[in-house]
């Protein structure tokens, strides 16, 4: 059973342009939540997606980011505009559906460097 | 706000000794808790977790933890410390009552292993 899947696991961005970052939920798991996690800090929870629905985005910037997870294919974390404070590495993680005991397991990241 | 501290940002120590690394959380119910850590350009991995029950809670790798109400700690430890595990180590808190979304993390511990 392969794990969380991210990529590109490395991205570079001139400031003004896009960055997608894709995520592949472990197979049978249908909850995404996507983190950033700044230089030297702990992760910061982003977002809380089910299929074809966002739960939670009250960790998201409003504006230049969105997030979604279709019905088929991964989760999409979108940045339009980049800029240089959006330098960080943004992890992935997925849990199946259940409540109280599952777990997220986490992806190995997308580290996003803006020029 | 609810809030995770760790207060160690670095921690050196010997190989075949022991470790503990500090957690503390702010909240007045008993959150659950969690442990990760994370290799140099890796994912997290999860080491242990806490819900309920006996509070003391053995991991993967060697590692325990111990919860304690009456401190607001969740203190990492493992008595006799490989080369391998050198790392950065994050505590995570659930507030979201059991959910298991939201995670709050800490800054992270770095932990260096001399030989």
């Amino acid at each position: 059973n392969a794990g969380v899947m991210q990529n590109p696991r490395h991205l570079v961005r001139r400031r003004g342009q896009e960055a997608r970052l894709r995520c592949s939920p472990m197979k049978g798991h249908s909850h995404v939540y996507w983190y950033r996690q700044l230089p030297e800090e702990g992760l910061k929870f982003m977002v809380y997606l089910q299929k074809e629905n966002i739960i939670d985005e009250s960790g998201m910037p409003k504006e230049r980011f969105s997030a979604e997870f279709p019905k088929e294919g991964p989760s999409i974390l979108r940045i339009q505009q980049v800029v240089r404070g959006d330098s960080a590495a943004y992890f992935c993680a997925s849990s199946p559906p259940g409540q109280l005991s599952e777990t997220q397991y986490f992806g190995p990241g997308t580290r996003l460097l803006v020029l | 706000a609810q809030s995770v501290t760790q207060p160690d940002i670095h921690i050196t120590v010997s190989e075949g000794a022991s470790l503990e690394l500090r957690c503390n959380y702010s909240y007045g119910a008993t959150p659950y808790l969690f442990w990760y850590v994370q290799s140099p350009g890796q994912g997290l991995q999860l080491l242990l977790k806490y819900f309920s029950g006996d509070t003391l809670v053995q991991g993967i790798k060697g590692f325990e933890a111990e919860f304690k109400r009456s401190q607001s700690s969740f203190n990492l430890r493992k008595p006799s410390v490989h080369w391998s595990d050198a790392a950065e180590y994050f505590c995570a808190v659930d507030y979201s009552g059991g959910s298991n979304y939201k995670l709050t993390f800490g800054k992270g511990t770095l932990l260096t292993v001399n030989p």
